[in-house]
């Protein structure tokens, strides 16, 4: 069964940087792209960021792009999310998410989101 | 503002049969994703590529599409269908992930 949690969300001031991280079990995570998409509180899904299954492809938002950085670690099995220069726009729930295939935007497993909020 | 387009809201009586919506150009070319969304929950996909469902969700969900629009159909609507539904797709250049605004659907 696919697991993915997320972990490093909490409170920067606007300016401070955070880096997430999504530890990954379940599959084989060299073969699957990667994403992170956000939801601000009692909003919508916004796609945050994207990375093909060796590393390439890597796409961002034009709102995050940057400011913020996806890599991946083949060892820890992890995906990671470093962002910096936050503002108050970027206070959302974000979700590391698993695609179909190495290089697909469908997103067939999700985790459970860490919350980022940038306030002073 | 997003480049797909959804209402944001759509009821529909249970056991009935609702259509949710999705507009967009980049759907004349790329297949329309569909998540559905509970209070508190992360988001499940539901239907991908031309009418895929994953394992585990039920067959009254179903997907289709043309033109610009995608569709959603829930075929006799249960209570547990309630949620926000999103439809995601590339956008027109193929570099990015788009996501729909999203629609509430209540079961009433």
């Amino acid at each position: 069964e696919v697991h993915l949690v997320e972990s490093g969300g909490g409170l920067v001031k606007p300016g401070g940087s955070l880096r997430l991280s999504c530890a990954a079990s379940g599959f084989t995570f060299d073969n699957y792209a990667m994403h992170w998409v956000r939801q601000a509180p009692g909003k919508g899904l916004e796609w945050v960021s994207g990375i093909g299954w060796n590393s390439g492809g890597i796409d961002y938002a034009d709102s995050v792009k940057g400011r913020f950085t996806i890599s991946r670690d083949s060892v820890k099995n992890s995906l990671f999310l470093q962002m910096d220069s936050l503002r108050a726009a970027d206070t959302a729930f974000y979700y590391c998410a698993k695609a179909l295939t190495g290089d697909s935007s469908t997103l067939d497993s999700w985790g459970q989101g860490t919350l980022v909020t940038v306030s002073s | 503002s997003s480049e797909l387009t959804q209402d944001p809201a759509v009821s529909v009586a249970l056991g009935r049969t609702v259509r949710v919506t999705c507009q967009g150009d980049s759907l004349r070319t790329y297949y329309a994703n569909w998540y559905q969304q509970k209070p508190g929950q992360a988001p499940v996909l539901v239907i991908y590529g031309k009418n895929d469902r994953p394992s585990g969700i039920p067959a009254r969900l179903s997907g289709s599409s043309s033109g610009n629009t995608a569709s959603l159909t829930i075929t006799g609507a249960q209570a547990d269908d309630e949620a926000d539904y999103y439809c995601s797709s590339r956008d027109i250049t193929g570099n990015h992930v788009v996501f729909g605004g999203g629609t509430k659907l209540t079961v009433l």
